[in-house]
């Protein structure tokens, strides 16, 4: 069946690093690809999508290219902001609903 | 205005209660959903209503039983709770059942069970 398998976390990083959150996916046919957030205390809201092969999401400086060849869909911010902590979730279509990763907590430190 | 509204948004309970949480949504969406989220940020659907009609389901146990009186609406209802119940419960809502569009969340209920 369709899945998604994400880095484990959790991800510290300091203010102004680099951002990279693993994500890869298994699915029949061609899904969308989705990146959802999740703030402490709070549901889940999208952060970007990408509906097609070499479709590149983007959002408050996050960017997640849909690679096809590697059935990839990695997050990439340039340089992460303490409040950036959060959980991310890598999601994609499948039969009439999202299929989502495990999550990954993000922790940024000042 | 919030999107997708869930109450209550804290239960604590004894095991063997019923209880209920409602979800509303005023985005005017067809399809409306109920993911669990466990201790360690894991998120499963349980349930998907569209347009009042149950088009998942996901393997629960019977002692969960959604309703739907309209379109805007879907309450879940739980019977005889038991410890493993204890999680956050995110209603969600979309514009069309294949989830191509995007999901729209609640903020949650956590449901402890003691």
């Amino acid at each position: 069946g369709d899945s998604v398998t994400q880095m484990e976390g959790p991800v510290t990083l300091s203010e102004e690093a680099f951002l990279t959150i693993n994500c890869t996916y298994t699915a029949t046919g061609y899904p969308s690809l989705f990146w959802y957030v999740q703030y402490p205390g709070e549901g889940l809201q999208l952060l970007l999508k990408a509906t097609k092969a070499d479709d590149k999401g983007s959002n408050k400086g996050f960017e997640a290219t849909y690679r096809k060849e590697t059935t990839s869909f990695h997050l990439e911010k340039g340089s992460v902001q303490v409040s950036d902590s959060a959980v991310y979730f890598c999601a994609l279509t499948g039969f009439q609903k999202l299929v989502f990763g495990t999550g990954t907590r993000l922790l940024v430190s000042p | 205005d919030t999107a997708v509204s869930q109450t209550p948004k804290y239960l604590v309970t004894q095991m063997g209660n019923d209880k209920s949480i409602k979800c509303e949504q005023n985005l005017g969406h067809d399809t409306m959903y109920w993911y669990k989220q466990d201790s360690k940020k894991f998120l499963k659907i349980m349930f998907s209503y569209n347009n009042k009609e149950l088009i998942i389901n996901e393997t629960v146990p019977n002692r969960f039983s959604p309703k739907s009186p309209d379109k805007a609406h879907l309450n879940l209802h739980i019977n005889s709770l038991e410890l493993g119940d204890s999680a956050v419960y995110f209603c969600a809502s979309s514009q069309a059942t294949s989830s191509r569009g995007e999901l729209f969340f609640g903020e949650g209920s956590r449901l402890t069970v003691l």
